[in-house]
């Protein structure tokens, strides 16, 4: 695709639920990322893949959080019994395969409000 | 750990004039990226520049330059002919080479281009 896109854009929880959130990165990035960013904030990191391997969840902030990228392509975030604290834009990137190439490029977020 | 540090919670420039966004970093990686992103209101994060930190030549792009001071890690963003299409928030970033599965932000300063 054109670009890296994420639904949905925008995405009402009452506390407790679970939620999906979806990212479909550049076509032909191997590498996909996702942060948190707090409203007033810089963006945080939460996971990365590489392909359909998930080699680095070390920013995930509790174990209600998770993630996957089972064909290499499309991700998804995944909230469980979601939290105010939840509350936030997260947002997915994506990046090429090639050597010395760091750019990621951003998806336009989903903002998450839990009430 | 990296940091990255971005003094100016706010600046606002008048149309055409030139601005200077600071960041500082810190870290004890020698082969590392520094980019600046541009956040407007509609969320998308835009990459306005990169910056390798084994050049010493600071990276130009059209209207925007940055001044990469790597003893001091410095690493500032100038906005010049400032347009109303400037304003947004912008954030200063880091990714080291050898771990180059995630960028690490700055707080970002929000920028206000005026008429």
């Amino acid at each position: 695709g054109a670009g890296v896109s994420q639904s949905p854009r925008y995405k009402v929880a009452k506390r407790g639920q679970d939620v999906a959130l979806r990212c479909d990165p550049i076509s032909g990035h191997v590498s996909l990322f996702w942060y948190q960013q707090a409203l007033g904030q810089g963006p945080e990191f939460l996971t990365y893949f590489q392909n359909e391997a998930q080699l680095d969840k070390s920013g995930l902030p509790s174990d209600r959080f998770f993630a996957e990228r089972p064909e290499g392509s499309v991700s998804t975030l995944k909230i469980q019994r979601t939290q105010q604290e939840d509350s936030a834009v997260y947002l997915c990137a994506s990046k090429s395969g090639l050597a010395g190439v760091y750019e990621q490029y951003f998806g336009p977020g989903t903002r998450l409000t839990v009430t | 750990a990296q940091t990255v540090t971005q003094s100016q919670p706010e600046m606002s420039v008048q149309e055409a004039e030139t601005v200077t966004l600071s960041c500082t970093y810190d870290t004890s990686e020698s082969n590392y990226y520094l980019f600046w992103y541009k956040q407007p209101p509609s969320r998308q994060m835009i990459l306005v520049i990169r910056q390798e930190a084994y050049k010493q030549q600071n990276a130009t792009e059209n209207r925007f330059s940055v001044n990469f001071q790597k003893a001091a890690k410095s690493f500032s963003l100038k906005i010049s002919d400032s347009q109303l299409g400037d304003t947004a928030m912008y954030f200063c970033a880091f990714i080291a080479a050898e771990y180059g599965n995630k960028l690490v932000f700055g707080a970002g300063t929000i920028l206000r281009v005026k008429s």
